[in-house]
């Protein structure tokens, strides 16, 4: 079984980036198709972009291509997901989750989520 | 590109059968047979209870169940209980190689 622990929450101001950290443990991250998904207050879940096991790619929401950035620490089997020139909109939830991807079928292991904060 | 359209919110009784769709394009939902969906109750991560449009996780009940009909998946759920109660997403892999979640649907149990 795969558990998946987050970084914690982060305050952040308008125009800043962050970067949440996603670390695994029971098994090798890039065997899992990992990623990132956030739920803003009152809004619905939103996926932000993604691993494909095997292949190693990673693809990203067209809404969030210029702002994000997914990488992989095989070293420390640490997934990260960096979101550059934050405004309050971006203030949400955001997890890391294996939620399966294309033929790669869901093991529905998921973070326990880090709570961005963006203020002005 | 826009969520997936789901209806905002779906109410039953208990022991009463509910259904959620979730309508996309031949670009997602009706392109692929790969449409998960999950539950997700209030303060809690989301847990799957479909892939693979109509494959269920083992420890999922088989009250619920789902389908595809061209571009519209569909999520049923049968003898409703008050647990049920809960938002519901579903979500579908895409042509250009990502995914996109629908809007969510309150399930409101009378």
């Amino acid at each position: 079984q795969v558990q998946l622990v987050q970084s914690g929450a982060e305050m952040k101001k308008s125009g800043s980036s962050v970067k949440v950290s996603c670390k695994a443990s029971g098994g090798t991250l890039s065997d899992y198709a990992i990623s990132w998904v956030r739920k803003a207050p009152g809004q619905g879940l939103e996926w932000m972009g993604g691993n494909i096991p095997i292949y190693g790619t990673i693809n990203y929401a067209q809404k969030f291509q210029d702002r994000v950035t997914i990488t992989a620490d095989e070293s420390t089997n640490t997934a990260y997901m960096e979101l550059r020139s934050l405004t309050s909109e971006d203030t949400a939830l955001y997890y890391c989750a294996d939620i399966g991807y294309g033929d790669f079928a869901p093991f529905d292991y998921w973070g326990q989520g880090t709570l961005v904060t963006v203020s002005s | 590109q826009s969520a997936l359209t789901q209806p905002a919110s779906v109410s039953g009784s208990p022991g009463q059968s509910i259904t959620i769709s979730c309508t996309g394009t031949t670009s997602d939902v009706g392109g692929f047979n790969y449409v998960s969906w999950y539950q997700q109750h209030p303060g809690q991560v989301p847990r799957l209870i479909i892939y693979n449009v109509s494959h269920r996780p083992s420890g999922v009940s088989n009250r619920f169940s789902g389908s595809k009909s061209g571009n519209t998946a569909s999520l049923t759920i049968s003898g409703l209980q008050a647990e049920d109660e809960a938002e519901y997403y579903c979500i579908s892999y895409t042509s250009i190689n990502t995914q996109i979640f629908g809007g969510g649907t309150k399930l409101t149990v009378l």
